[in-house]
């Protein structure tokens, strides 16, 4: 099994663009898809990204993914931040047995 | 729209098992895998494992192997999943989140979640 490695914080203000990364351990990033999943306090997880670098419908154009092969990781990018981002993100992938979470990142908006 | 609801809180004493289900509306419940996700509290997102409704086919985490099984009535559109020898440890938040066959890996829509707590 790989990992998935994520900062345990990052914070922004308003306004301003913020990176949280996702490096896995083993195996190329780009072999499988990466997701990425927002949870509120409370709330369970919704999908902000799926397949690398597609958004659901619903979701605002802020909100963008992308892989780096040099790297071994997966970004999710949140640009004109609001305070209605700062939640816990995750990243998922798999491999042919087993899917794998990321120990998620929490975004301080302030 | 889609729903997936999930039954209640449970409280259990060490060594019992829990069976939480998933009740599914909105969609064709065999078009889509269930899997299982919990969260303890303060932590990160566990995958558990996932089942096809449609063959009944199975995958379990390996960490879960031999003490979790899920299986579904498809007459009700229901996926369920039961975790036995429970221990402290297994205190979370139990959620289902269905996936495309097509895209197994994309968790689209989840359930509300099912707090399980063992308790002496």
């Amino acid at each position: 099994n790989f990992m998935l490695t994520q900062p345990h914080s990052v914070s922004e203000s308003p306004g301003k663009t913020v990176t949280i990364s996702c490096t896995r351990s083993s195996g190329s990033i780009a072999s499988n898809y990466v997701q990425w999943y927002q949870q509120r306090p409370g709330s369970s997880p919704t999908t902000v990204i799926y397949e690398d670098n597609q958004r659901p419908s619903g979701v605002p154009d802020r909100f963008s993914g992308s892989i780096d092969s040099s790297s071994n990781s997966a970004s999710l990018t949140i640009s004109g931040l609001k305070t209605e981002d700062e939640a816990d993100y995750y990243c998922q992938s798999y491999d042919s047995s087993n899917q794998v979470f990321g120990g998620g990142t929490k975004l301080t908006v302030l | 729209q889609v729903q997936l609801v999930q039954s209640g809180a449970e409280v259990k004493k060490p060594g019992a098992s829990v069976k939480v289900s998933c009740k599914a509306s909105g969609y064709t419940f065999t078009s889509y895998d269930i899997n299982w996700v919990r969260q303890a509290t303060g932590q990160g997102l566990e995958w558990m494992g996932w089942m096809n409704p449609n063959s009944g086919n199975t995958g379990y985490a390996q960490k879960f192997q031999g003490r979790v099984t899920m299986t579904r009535n498809t007459s009700i559109s229901t996926a369920y999943m039961e975790l036995s020898s429970l221990r402290s440890e297994d205190t979370a938040v139990y959620y289902c989140a269905r996936a495309p066959v097509y895209a197994m890996y994309y968790f689209d829509y989840w359930g509300q979640g099912t707090l399980v707590t063992v308790s002496s």
